[in-house]
Parts: C-alpha cells; structure tokens; sequence
C-alpha cells in the first residue's frame, strides 16, 4: 500500500528559483492538503482541495501555488523561493471531510533556500 | 481562538519507564475532535488516535492509552514500559467541524527519548 507519495526527498534551492513538489495518493481521496512544518513547530496548513479542479488557500499560503487536476496528484509551486520557505512540507489526504475522517500524511519533502 | 499547548518541550525517559505526554487544548465549540500523531526519526507523520468530544472514554491500545478529560480541556497520552522504537516527536492536534475550514490546530509536539 503506497499512500501518500512525495517526491522530492530533500532540495536545495537557491533564493529565486522555482520548483514543484509532488505528492501523490493512491486512495481515491477527495481531500488533500499541504503542511509546512518548521522546526520546533507544529504543522501549519499551506492550501487545500476537496476534490480535483477544487482548491483554496488555508493558513499560509503566500508564496505558493496549488492545482489539483486529477484526484490523486496535488502538486504545490514554489515560485520565487525565499528563505523564509526553508521547511519540511507534508501532504496529506482524507477520504472526506475532516475531521470525521482521518487526514493520512506522506513522509515530506525537505526544502532548503540559500 | 483554537490553541492546542503541549508544554513538555522533551522528556527522556529511561527504557521500561511509564510516561505521559500532555496535552492542552483551548476551543469554544461543543464539537470538536483530537488526534495523536507519532513522528519517528524517519519524518512521516504516523496517526494514532482521534477522539471526538463527545466520547470521554478511556482508550487502550496495547501499551499506549489516552485520558480524554473536557473539565480540564486535556487529552493525555501515557506509553506504559516504554521502548526505544517509542522515541519520536508526538504532536496533538484539534479540529473543529463546524468552523468551515478544514485545518488541524497542531501543537508544537513533545520530543521523546527512550534511553536503553
């Protein structure tokens, strides 16, 4: 059972360059969302979908990007990385509306901008 | 606002111990849910238990348990013999339903470290 994929692992970035994480879920779910989480923080909520072609933003979410084109891949856009960004970014789905239903995490993509 | 508080910033506990992570946390709704989540070495968020408000009672399973308590707005966690493979950073987490958005209120987690 795969779950929730990521890829990438780990990044660098330089301040200004761009990137796509990915994150994938093979669970037919209609919600999916994305984290950041800093160190020493707890998770903080970026953008979120309830189903594809659906997005909207949640605690966090300047300098990022989503779409949500199929129901398994919820891509999330860096577009000017800042340092700011430096994180750990954790993906999520559920199968519906939370918190009824439990939000399943990926295993996160470390983000480093110097 | 919703807050959730997780004071223990890091507990070390020594292999066979009991210990008990605290949880507090602040809502003004009637209906809400809890979580636990495990977050191991390795970096994936791994989910416990969810607890809705209404259900107060004590859950047992195998050496973890919870005590959900409204009149004190906690949710502990107690690992009971604790093992090495328990070291993690665990986190509790609030949702409310009813409030439109589809967020957990994460605390700041507790990291803990089994010692053998």
């Amino acid at each position: 059972n795969a779950g929730v994929t990521q890829t990438p692992k780990f990044r660098i970035l330089k301040i200004g360059q761009s990137m796509t994480l990915q994150c994938t879920q093979d669970m037919n779910h209609n919600y999916m969302y994305w984290y950041r989480q800093d160190p020493g923080m707890g998770l903080k909520l970026i953008y979120y979908s309830v189903g594809a072609g659906i997005t909207d933003k949640g605690e966090v979410p300047n300098g990022y990007n989503v779409s949500r084109s199929t129901t398994e891949d919820f891509p999330l856009r860096l577009e000017l990385a800042a340092p700011s960004q430096t994180s750990v970014y954790f993906c999520a789905s559920s199968q519906t509306f939370p918190p009824r239903e439990t939000q399943y995490f990926g295993p996160g993509t470390r983000l480093l901008v110097l | 606002a919703q807050k959730v508080t997780q004071a223990q910033t890091e507990i070390s506990v020594v292999e066979k111990e009991d210990v008990t992570l605290d949880c507090v946390y602040e809502t003004r709704d009637t209906t809400y849910y809890l979580f636990w989540y495990k977050q191991p070495p390795s970096g994936e968020l791994v989910f416990l238990i969810r607890r809705n408000s209404f259900d107060e009672q004590n859950e047992i399973s195998g050496r973890y348990s919870w005590n959900f308590q409204k009149s004190t707005s906690s949710f502990n966690f107690t690992i009971t013999a604790s093992q090495v493979v328990d070291s993690a950073v665990y986190f509790c987490a609030l949702s409310d339903p009813t409030s439109g958005t589809y967020k957990y209120i994460f605390g700041t987690g507790t990291r803990l470290k089994v010692l053998a």
